[in-house]
């Protein structure tokens, strides 16, 4: 089934670390894979995406992702995070250009002073 | 530019009264819409998604209802509202070939 996962619940990241946020996809062909945003109660804000080419895309508020085909991944990373990065991450993936978005679960990302 | 407009922004409603949550968007035509419900500020749920005026595909069965009446509209109903109704609803257009743009939320309380 077409599927993808967020293994973290919650990430705690200390303020000037880097941060990584995981995603892995279940395989079906070749995946559009996406990252968004979401600050409390307001919709979700687009970050990045991967349709095709480089595998290391940038995106929104300096976070980038890397597409990983042989471990069918697409973690979130931002080399120093800010405690304004502290919001719920969420992972999608779609499997073709007509097909419906499959979300995940979400990760709580909590950036301290 | 395309936009999408959520209403109303929060909602509180007394168990067993009918819920009506609106969804336009502005700036294309023959969008695919969707509905999803969000609990307790964790992962989205897929209700419903339209491809066109009429077209109502349902994923999970709810106290809930979908309708399109015109090409850039779409509605979330109830007849009458449940506690578990209670959460944060997004709409959503899809276009083809990118990434989705959602509303701004409904947090709906039944009590």
């Amino acid at each position: 089934a077409q599927s993808v996962a967020q293994p973290e619940d919650q990430v705690n990241v200390a303020e000037g670390n880097p941060l990584t946020v995981k995603c892995t996809y279940s395989v079906s062909g070749n995946p559009y894979l996406f990252w968004y945003v979401q600050y409390p109660n307001r919709g979700l804000q687009f970050l990045l995406k991967y349709i095709t080419g480089d595998n290391l895309v940038k995106g929104s508020y300096g976070f980038e992702a890397e597409f990983n085909k042989s471990q069918t991944s697409f973690h979130l990373k931002k080399p120093s995070a800010l405690v304004s990065d502290s919001a719920l991450y969420f992972c999608a993936v779609r499997y073709s250009s007509a097909s419906k978005i499959i979300f995940g679960s979400g990760t709580r990302l909590s950036i301290r002073p | 530019s395309q936009t999408i407009h959520q209403w109303p922004a929060t909602l509180v409603q007394p168990v067993g009264s009918p819920l009506s949550l609106e969804c336009t968007v502005e700036g294309t035509s023959n969008p695919n819409l969707y509905w999803y419900r969000q609990a307790a500020g964790r992962g989205l749920q897929l209700l419903f998604y339209s491809v066109g005026i009429g077209q109502i595909s349902s994923e999970v069965p709810q106290n809930l209802s979908a309708s399109r009446p015109q090409d850039r509209q779409f509605i979330l109903s109830s007849k009458k509202l449940l506690l578990s109704d209670s959460g944060f609803y997004l709409c959503a257009w899809i276009p083809l070939n990118t990434e989705a743009f959602f509303g701004q939320g409904t947090r709906l309380t039944v009590v």
